[in-house]
């Protein structure tokens, strides 16, 4: 089966800085990446995703980069604030049956 | 705007006791799953159901069952709960089998077994 591995496990910002969360995953035949957020206390939602078709997609301050060959793709959140403090997870999926997420990040941004 | 409800936010039960989870969604999803989620370890699936009475096993099913009798109600059973099992607990729903399909997650059970 797929198997999600993310880095780094917990992170620290300065307002303003950016913040880069990496994901690798094992299975060539995923082809969906979603980005979920938590915050404390909260259900995960879904903040940006990206399908294999495409090399980086952006919202605002977030953007996501999927790199097929090396199978890797990064969560990158610029100007951070305050209230993007919360534990971010990746995930792959080839069928939207099943989906592996990887272990999550927890992000502080420090004001 | 998609709304998934689990029936209970904090729940603590005694060894070998069955427990049931609860969860409803109200958008006509197809699939319905159910999480662990454990610090350092992230979200796993226990169990993912595709139609209703139709489900499919995920990573981590030993020690549970589920049952999906109605398209908007997914259930997760604890035959026997043990202590292992203490873990927060998500449900998620999908319309349908599409990867790219988003995944709405429920507010989360905290079950606590002593």
């Amino acid at each position: 089966g797929e198997n999600v591995e993310q880095h780094p496990s917990t992170l620290s910002v300065q307002e303003g800085d950016s913040a880069v969360i990496k994901c690798t995953y094992s299975d060539s035949a995923s082809n969906y990446f979603p980005w979920y957020k938590q915050e404390l206390g909260k259900r995960p939602q879904l903040i940006i995703d990206i399908r294999s078709n495409v090399g980086e997609k952006k919202d605002q301050r977030i953007a996501v980069t999927l790199n097929k060959t090396a199978k890797h793709f990064s969560l990158h959140i610029t100007e951070t604030q305050p209230e993007d403090s919360a534990v971010y997870f990746c995930a792959a999926s080839s069928t939207g049956n099943q989906f592996y997420f990887g272990t999550g990040t927890s992000l502080t941004v420090i004001p | 705007d998609v709304k998934v409800t689990q029936s209970s936010r904090y729940l603590v039960k005694r060894t070998g006791e069955k427990v049931f989870l609860e969860c409803v969604q109200d958008m006509d999803h197809e699939n319905m799953f159910w999480y662990r989620q454990d610090p350092g370890l992230g979200l796993r699936l226990i169990y993912f159901s595709y139609d209703v009475k139709m489900k499919e096993k995920g990573d981590i099913p030993e020690g549970y069952s589920v049952s999906r009798e109605k398209k908007e109600r997914f259930s997760l059973i604890l035959e026997s709960a043990s202590t292992n099992q203490t873990s927060m607990y998500l449900c998620a729903s999908s319309l349908s089998h599409r990867a790219t399909d988003t995944q709405y997650f429920g507010p989360g059970t905290r079950l606590t077994v002593l």
